[in-house]
């Protein structure tokens, strides 16, 4: 069982949709848990961090985390064509050093106008 | 403030050859790290760099190798190339004095191996 699982997609929402994104993981020394947007041709950049569980939200977006369940989501409310993106979320046990960073190998994300 | 550079953008080489690429950080980011990105593994962590010490070290072979520069630029070298080698190399910036998890990525060196 990989550490951490995603679902590659693509997925194809109309404009104006709630989007939920999903990871899954084995690791239950995971605690501080980001989701990062990467455009065609760009690199990742860093849309939510969340330590433990619970919910965060930032405008639009809410990062969700169920460490009971090792599952953790993010939603995108009001999606917009400009969100088209390949999402990955990613785990960490430690924080500091980006090597203990363990990334999904994300989710593209198409939203038609 | 400028964001993260890679240099080339684009490289083709082939199997047998080395090659070298260029990150250059934001300015006072004194941590610098390199990402293999494939399709079939996701993005990878190679190595990380803070004040010229290498920090950290994900699982690739010797054939892969970085250093950083006193002024927190960075490189990373590939030598004998192989197939599989064929990515893109991304490299991320951070200043842990401010923030221990926010890091900051390039746009990618996109590297075809022949």
């Amino acid at each position: 069982q990989k550490e951490v699982e995603q679902d590659p997609g693509p997925l194809s929402v109309p404009e104006g949709a709630i989007v939920s994104l999903n990871c899954t993981y084995s690791n239950s020394a995971f605690q501080y848990f980001m989701w990062y947007r990467q455009y065609s041709r760009k690199g990742p950049e860093l849309l939510m961090y969340t330590y433990s569980s619970g919910n965060k939200e930032d405008g639009r977006f809410t990062a969700q985390v169920d460490k009971s369940s090792k599952y953790i989501s993010l939603f995108i409310r009001d999606s917009q064509p400009s969100d088209s993106a390949t999402y990955l979320c990613a785990m960490s046990a430690r924080r500091g050093s980006q090597g203990n960073l363990i990334f999904g190998k994300g989710t593209k994300l198409s939203v038609k106008p | 403030k400028a964001g993260v550079t890679q240099t080339p953008r684009y490289l083709i080489k082939t199997r047998g050859q080395q090659v070298t690429l260029s990150c250059s950080p934001i300015s006072g980011h004194r941590s610098v790290s390199w990402y293999q990105q494939t399709p079939g593994q996701g993005l990878q962590f190679l190595f990380e760099y803070f004040s010229e010490t290498q920090r950290n070290k994900g699982n690739f072979p010797g054939r892969f190798s970085g250093r950083q520069f006193s002024n927190s630029r960075s490189e990373m070298n590939v030598s004998t190339l192989e197939l599989g080698d064929s990515a893109l190399y991304l490299c991320a910036s951070s200043d842990p004095g401010r923030s221990l998890y926010e890091q900051y990525f390039g746009p990618g060196t996109r590297l075809t191996v022949t």
